[in-house]
This record gives structure tokens, sequence and C-alpha cells, in this order.
């Protein structure tokens, strides 16, 4: 199956600073999802990003899907973005359209 | 509220009993799932169903069952054949052909 591999697994940053999230895939994919889980466990989805760049606020990210990778990148982190971000792809040929996840990366924003 | 829930948040039981755990939503979505994660790592697909009254095993499915008898719940029961059965339980939904996915908040179960 499609292996997903996200760097860095962990990550510490003091508040205001900015940060990228790597995500690289082994495999052509249909569907890329980038997931904010907070330290109550919600999944929250930030980006439906199969190719091409999408924002939201202080959120980027970016996926070029012919090299197989993804970056997510977080400006003038806060307190409240702490928590793992996971990225998650559906390869085109998967039935029931599931997605693999990566293991995550731990972020934590100190005051 | 529109919206995925599941329950309880916090579930006890002993080694060898089954336990079935609720997910319900009324966001009208036809794909539902179920996933589990332990501690440090990414989700796992157990099992999943794109209409009512059929599902198909994810990557994980042995020692679980699953029901669609409704489009608005999925239930998953933890057999006394799950070997590990400790840890995150999440539910989800999809649109847009399933690719849009959304969670529940979870139920932590715990055998002990």
């Amino acid at each position: 199956g499609i292996q997903v591999e996200q760097s860095p697994p962990d990550l510490i940053l003091q508040e205001g600073a900015n940060s990228t999230l790597r995500c690289n895939f082994s495999d052509s994919v249909n569907n890329l999802q980038w997931f904010h889980q907070n330290p109550w466990g919600q999944l929250i989805n930030l980006f439906y990003i199969p190719s091409g760049t999408k924002q939201n606020g202080r959120l980027s990210a970016t996926t070029v899907a012919t090299e197989r990778y993804s970056l997510l990148y977080i400006s003038s982190s806060q307190t409240t973005d702490s928590g793992v971000y996971f990225c998650a792809v559906e390869h085109p040929e998967t039935s029931g359209s599931r997605l693999t996840f990566g293991e995550g990366t731990q972020l934590t924003v100190n005051p | 509220d529109g919206g995925i829930t599941q329950s309880p948040k916090y579930l006890f039981r002993k080694e060898g009993q089954n336990v079935t755990l609720s997910c319900e939503q009324n966001l009208n979505h036809d794909a539902m799932y179920w996933y589990r994660q332990d501690p440090g790592q990414g989700l796992r697909l157990i099992y999943y169903s794109q209409i009512v009254n059929d599902f198909q095993k994810g990557d994980i499915a042995e020692g679980y069952s699953v029901s669609r008898e409704k489009k608005e719940s999925f239930p998953l029961t933890v057999t006394s054949a799950q070997k590990n059965p400790t840890a995150f339980y999440l539910c989800a939904t999809g649109t847009g052909g399933g690719l849009y996915k959304f969670f529940g908040p979870g139920t932590r179960l715990t055998v002990l």
C-alpha cells in the first residue's frame, strides 16, 4: 500500500515563529488532507489539497503531486497551534475513499 | 447542531468482555469510517461503510465488528478476540464522494 512519511516528528517553537511541516508519499494520490489533532484528541480538517496551493489565515499548504510531497506552513505561530498535525492520502485505486495517515508531527508552541 | 457524536468519551472494560462504541451523525453523509489510534501513532482504518447495509474491512478489522442499519449510525463492537483493544477510537464521515473527511471527538477505551 501507499506509504506516508511526515517530518519532523517533533517541533518546538516560540510563539510568533514560522514553521514548515513536510509530508512525503510513495505513490500517486487523488486525495490529500491535512488535519490538526488538538490535545483532547479532536481532529480538525485543515486542507483538502491533492495538488496546488491553498491558504487559510496563518496556515497555507502546497502539494506538488508530481514530486509526491506536500508542505504545511504555519506563520506567526500561537500556543493554540500546539498539537499533532497529520497528513493523510488516498490512492486512486483504493476502494471506499480510504485515507492512509502518516505518523504525524507533534508541534509544541511555547509562550 | 450538525456533527458527529461519539459516546461514551471514556470507556473501561474488563478483559474478555465485548464492548460497543457508538457513532451518530446528522450531516447526511453517506460514508462512515472507524479508525484506531495508538499513542504516538497515526490513524489506522478498521471498517468503513459507503451506504446503508453495506460495510467493508479496513486494514485492521480482526477482532472488530460493525453494522450499518441506518444512515446516521455506525456502531463498532470490540470483541474479546481483539488482542490489544486499549486505544483511542475515532469515527469519521465522508462527503463529496467520500473525499472530505470529518471526525468525531473519539472514545478512549481502556481494557483492564
